[in-house]
């Protein structure tokens, strides 16, 4: 079936480490990736965004990269903190008209201090 | 500040029963989504709405029921026909197909 789904399921770094969460795509029509960030018991919170005519783009402490070669996706996270530990999830727009999002089951992301 | 409000953050449902989750949303997003996600899981679709008085089933939606009769809200009802309504339920709003969407803090629902 259809999914976007993650190679690790938990990632273990100490604080300062840089961290790398990867995440597979199926549908090669997609245009549109997202990641976000979700603590316990909340709701999840928007990191960075991609679109499918670029392979990276970076923000605070963040930078995703896009291979659309062999649908991958990956969410670097430079000098990383505890206040980084969460779940990180991908998603991807399959939508042609509207934005519709699938999700993968997500990444824990824990860091030691 | 804008944002998504769900209300409330904890809810109990007994036997037989409807319940109704609140959404609402000061962003003036046209589109608005409800989730669901289970522990260790992905978020599933449920409903979702591309504009006022409009609404589409998503991926797993027998047993819940929406309206949107206003821009800035989106209630969700867990009918009695969900026999597994136990789970974290998630609200989001965007503001077109090339942005992101923006989620609440989530209603836990669990079963009495």
């Amino acid at each position: 079936g259809e999914s976007v789904g993650l190679h690790l399921p938990t990632l273990s770094v100490q604080e300062g480490d840089n961290s790398i969460i990867n995440c597979a795509y199926s549908n090669s029509a997609s245009d549109y990736f997202i990641w976000y960030k979700q603590e316990s018991g909340k709701g999840p919170q928007f990191i960075i965004d991609i679109r499918s005519n670029m392979d990276k783009r970076q923000g605070q402490r963040v930078t995703v990269l896009l291979n659309k070669t062999v649908k991958h996706l990956s969410l670097q996270i430079a000098a990383t903190q505890p206040g980084d530990s969460a779940v990180y999830f991908c998603a991807e727009n399959r939508a042609t008209g509207f934005q519709k999002l699938v999700f993968g089951t997500g990444t824990r992301l824990l860091v030691s201090p | 500040d804008g944002g998504i409000t769900q209300s409330p953050k904890y809810l109990f449902r007994k036997e037989g029963q409807n319940v109704t989750l609140s959404c609402e949303q000061n962003l003036n997003h046209d589109a608005m989504y409800w989730y669901r996600q289970d522990p260790g899981q992905g978020l599933r679709l449920i409903y979702y709405s591309q504009i006022v008085n409009d609404f589409q089933k998503g991926d797993i939606a027998e047993g819940y029921s929406v309206s949107r009769e206003k821009k800035e809200s989106f209630p969700l009802t867990v009918t009695s026909a969900q026999k597994n309504p136990t789970a974290f339920y998630l609200c989001a709003s965007c503001g077109g197909k090339g942005q992101p969407q923006h989620f609440g803090d989530g209603t836990r629902l669990s079963i009495l």
